[in-house]
């Protein structure tokens, strides 16, 4: 089964700037998986911020952008705020109406 | 504005069974295809389950497939996870989710499913 892998943690000072990635066990990401980002702080469901690969939701700040990152899909946050602290999960399509969320990343902004 | 609400869930022995229901509004229900996400506690959602607009298609991740049945009824906006042969690792919040065909774009607050004996 294949497991879509995002890093556990990252750290980002201040208006700086941090890229999490979302790749395969097994195989590359490409725009096809359509991935999409989701934002989830503590208590909350889930907000999409980024979907079909690079397309921001509505009222998403431009701070944000997707991409493609060699074999994965990228989340760029550029000028990182403190309230940009959650957790950020990629989620690809697998084909066959199936849809898989990798394991998250915690951002912790310091 | 676009509200979903679940609810159904509650504490259920192993081997148990449970109906979840999530309420739908402020949107034309029929012309959306639905999800089932869950979370464990500490854990990251996993998608669960889609049912297309006319109930006609449905995707189940593999852990749940052949014991949980995605459903909706469309005159009643409604949509239901019936659960079956309930297991420990079942425990979860269990969200429904309006699916755009692109993105998860609305969530209910979620109902929250323990399987313990």
């Amino acid at each position: 089964q294949t497991v879509v892998t995002q890093e556990p943690s990252f750290s980002v000072s201040p208006g700086g700037t941090v890229t999490l990635t979302c790749g395969l066990s097994s195989g590359s990401v490409s725009s096809s998986y359509n991935p999409s980002w989701y934002q989830q702080t503590p208590g909350q469901a889930p907000r999409t911020l980024i979907y079909n690969t690079n397309t921001r939701s509505s009222g998403v700040p431009d701070r944000f952008s997707g991409s493609i990152l060699g074999n994965k899909a990228a989340l760029t946050i550029t000028g990182a705020q403190a309230d940009d602290e959650s957790d950020y999960y990629c989620v690809l399509y697998m084909g066959s109406g199936i849809w898989v969320f990798g394991g998250g990343t915690k951002l912790t902004v310091v | 504005e676009v509200q979903l609400v679940e609810s159904g869930g509650g504490v259920v022995q192993p081997g148990g069974s449970l109906r979840l229901s999530c309420a739908a509004s402020g949107f034309t229900f029929s012309t959306y295809w639905m999800t089932w996400v869950r979370q464990a506690p500490g854990k990251g959602p996993e998608w669960v389950a889609n049912i297309k607009k006319d109930g006609s298609q449905k995707y189940y991740v593999d852990s749940v497939r052949g014991r949980f049945t995605i459903s909706r009824d469309n005159a009643k906006n409604s949509l239901y996870l019936q659960m079956n042969s309930l297991r420990a690792e079942d425990t979860a919040l269990y969200y429904c989710a309006r699916y755009t065909g692109y993105d998860f774009d609305s969530w209910g607050q979620g109902t929250l499913v323990t399987v313990s004996s």
